[in-house]
């Protein structure tokens, strides 16, 4: 069955970077497009960033560009979020999602992490 | 983007039937046949119900529809029963995803 499971969730200080990695395992994980979904605290949920199956694009929601990377290993069956330069507001529980549909970078979310906590603070 | 506006919570009774609405723009909801919904326990990892705005994932009871009128579109729980009661969300492709602020459905 269709597993993810993320790790390297904690408490950081704002300012400082931290990666998250997220197991995959049930399916063959190089042929589907995966995403990043996080959930601050009593709030919704945002979609963060998408990897398209082969890693070759990459897209990340305005609130994250240019300080979260989305990047994945095939090898490892792996999927990581680098974040850099951390703030306050992206304390929030990160989930990894993988898409419905082999080859699309696109698609609904049919299988979802338990989430990882991270939590920005000094 | 801007999220998509649901209502904040709803309720209804065992058995009755509860309509979630989520409302965008002609430039998500309105200019795709693209939204999901999910269901989300707190806790637990959020599970797909609805996507292309009217399909089921084999497993999810057809008790739960969708549909889609201009920019809203919508979730119908029919036959509530108590595990129903979570908090869910709309996603609409817009050039990249947008989801919904959440609803909370209350089973009274």
């Amino acid at each position: 069955q269709v597993q993810l499971v993320e790790s390297g969730g904690g408490v950081v200080q704002p300012g400082r970077s931290l990666r998250l990695s997220c197991a995959a395992s049930g399916f063959t994980f190089s042929s589907y497009g995966m995403h990043w979904v996080r959930q601050a605290p009593g709030k919704g949920l945002e979609w963060v960033a998408v990897i398209s199956h082969d890693g070759s694009n990459k897209y990340s929601a305005d609130s994250v560009k240019g300080r979260f990377t989305i990047s994945r290993d095939n090898s490892k069956n792996t999927l990581y979020l680098q974040m850099n330069s951390l703030r306050a507001e992206d304390t929030a529980v990160y989930y990894c999602a993988k898409n419905l549909w082999f080859g699309e970078l696109w698609a609904p979310f049919d299988y979802w992490g338990q989430g990882t906590l991270v939590t920005v603070s000094s | 983007q801007s999220a998509l506006t649901q209502p904040r919570s709803v309720s209804g009774s065992p058995g009755q039937s509860v309509t979630i609405s989520c409302t965008g723009t002609s430039s998500d909801v309105g200019g795709y046949n693209y939204v999901s919904w999910y269901q989300h326990h707190p806790g637990k990892a959020p599970k797909l119900m609805i996507y292309d705005v009217s399909k089921r994932p084999s497993g999810v009871p057809d008790r739960f529809s969708g549909s889609k009128s201009g920019s809203t579109a919508s979730l119908t729980i029919s036959g509530l029963q108590a595990e129903d009661e979570a908090d869910y969300y709309c996603c609409s492709y817009a050039g990249s995803e947008v989801f919904g602020g959440g609803t909370k459905l209350t089973v009274l």
